[in-house]
């Protein structure tokens, strides 16, 4: 079955960075994208972007240019997200999910997502 | 950014009652899709392509809308569909979400 196992709970300084990662495993990895959502209570959700898993091509929101880098490791099915120069605004759960890469581009499965707490 | 608009915020339904749940974005999109999201967990794909049912989804949902009007409906309301739904529109970046609407029972 399709599974994509994201790393744990992440409690970061201001200014700091963060690496999550999202395992996938039960289906060809390279087959689909991996797309990257922010929820928060205030904003709700957010689309962060996505990695096309086989090319490594990257396509970001803009609001989250220069926030966040999306990379892959083919070797192991994982696919990474770095958010760096972290402010309390950070703080929220961070989910993976896979994304088809054709219309009408929706995310069929999710991770479990990780709570990133950004505080001194 | 399209923005959508979800309606109502929250609503409470009786069990057996027919329930529909509005979302209309800012600009014209060409498909809709819905997600589920129970307390504590990840959202879970609904309704896809404005009309198709995600794996599992049981019949009494259905999908419908077109242009900047999107409905998802609930022929008949039972505990198990106590959730907040997001619509997410699926062709104009960035992609986005609506704020949801917490759906409860009466």
């Amino acid at each position: 079955q399709v599974q994509l196992q994201q790393s744990g709970a992440e409690l970061a300084k201001p200014g700091s960075s963060v690496k999550i990662s999202c395992k996938a495993s039960g289906y060809t990895f390279t087959s689909y994208y991996i797309s990257w959502i922010k929820q928060t209570t205030g904003q709700g959700l957010e689309y962060i972007g996505y990695i096309n898993t086989g090319s490594g091509g990257t396509n970001y929101n803009e609001k989250f240019k220069g926030k966040a880098t999306l990379t892959v490791d083919k070797s192991s099915s994982t696919a990474f997200m770095q958010l760096s120069s972290l402010t309390p605004d950070d703080s929220a759960v961070y989910y993976c999910a896979r994304e088809g890469g054709a219309l009408p581009y929706y995310f069929d499965y999710w991770g479990q997502g990780v709570m990133v707490t950004v505080s001194s | 950014d399209i923005v959508l608009t979800q309606s109502p915020t929250t609503m409470a339904a009786s069990p057996g009652e027919k329930v529909t749940l509005t979302c209309r974005a800012s600009s014209s999109v060409s498909y809709m899709n819905w997600y589920q999201q129970k307390p504590g967990a990840s959202p879970k794909l609904w309704i896809y392509g404005t009309s198709k049912l995600a794996s599992g989804v049981p019949n009494r949902f259905s999908g419908s809308g077109s242009g900047t009007s999107y409905s998802l409906i609930i022929s008949s309301m039972e505990t198990e569909d106590i959730a907040t739904y997001y619509c997410q529109q699926c062709c104009s970046t960035p992609l986005t979400f609506g704020s949801g609407t917490k759906l409860e029972i009466k």
